[in-house]
């Protein structure tokens, strides 16, 4: 496909039970980023992969969340013993930064997000 | 002092007119401006991105940087209903690195 892709596009599970959501980034883009957006919030970053470079774990809330990447393909991000407040869309962007004149360039494309529902 | 702030709204315009969106940051160094539109229950969609002072145009769009004044703004010319949305500025301060989102304007344009 032309754009991000993400799966499940919906995902209700239990408190404390893992899941496992997953990333397919525009084909041929080095960089790929996580966010997580609450009902009625802004998008609060997770976690982001640039080539084979060891990626920016900077945002993720607690050790419960972990993400993993391949080289520049598919990413898995894991919730570990999910509780209420995991709540969200969890957004899945890729891209393909570059420079020119002298300016950073880094348009990130969204995918269309997983909802995941803790009860 | 939030990183990244705008007027949540709702922002109300007529069909036809001028919609203005605002959006401040407080990173000096910030290189990359965004404006995304999400319309309820979707994705953040890229309209403009821009990098350097002055406008850019595009369309019906125009983005509106003043780095000194570290203020960023989107024109949205000839409102249509479509647009109504809410508006997220976002600011990147590296090559390849997170964007830090403002939490939006909603915009409604009425008939």
């Amino acid at each position: 496909g032309a754009g991000v892709s993400q799966s499940p596009s919906n995902k209700v599970t239990e408190k404390g039970k893992d899941v496992e959501l997953r990333c397919d980034p525009i084909s041929g883009h080095t960089a790929l980023y996580w966010y997580r957006q609450r009902l009625g919030q802004g998008l609060e970053f997770l976690i982001y992969f640039q080539g084979n470079s060891a990626p920016d774990k900077s945002g993720l809330p607690s050790d419960r969340f972990s993400a993993e990447r391949t080289g520049e393909s598919v990413s898995t991000l894991t919730i570990q013993r999910t509780q209420q407040e995991d709540s969200a869309v969890y957004l899945c962007a890729s891209s393909s930064p570059s420079r020119t004149s002298g300016s950073s360039y880094n348009e990130q494309f969204f995918g269309p997000g997983t909802r995941l529902t803790v009860l | 002092q939030k990183e990244v702030e705008q007027n949540s709204g709702p922002l109300s315009v007529p069909e036809g007119a001028i919609a203005s969106l605002n959006c401040t940051y407080s990173d000096r160094v910030s290189q990359s401006f965004f404006w995304y539109r999400q319309y309820s229950g979707k994705s953040p969609e890229l309209i403009m991105s821009i990098y350097s002072n002055g406008d850019k145009e595009d369309g019906r769009f125009t983005a509106q940087l003043n780095k000194a004044s570290q203020y960023v703004s989107l024109l949205i010319r000839d409102s249509q209903p479509s647009d109504s949305a809410t508006y997220l500025c976002a600011v990147n301060t590296g090559t390849a690195s997170k964007l830090t989102f403002g939490t939006g304007t909603r915009l409604q344009v009425t008939l």
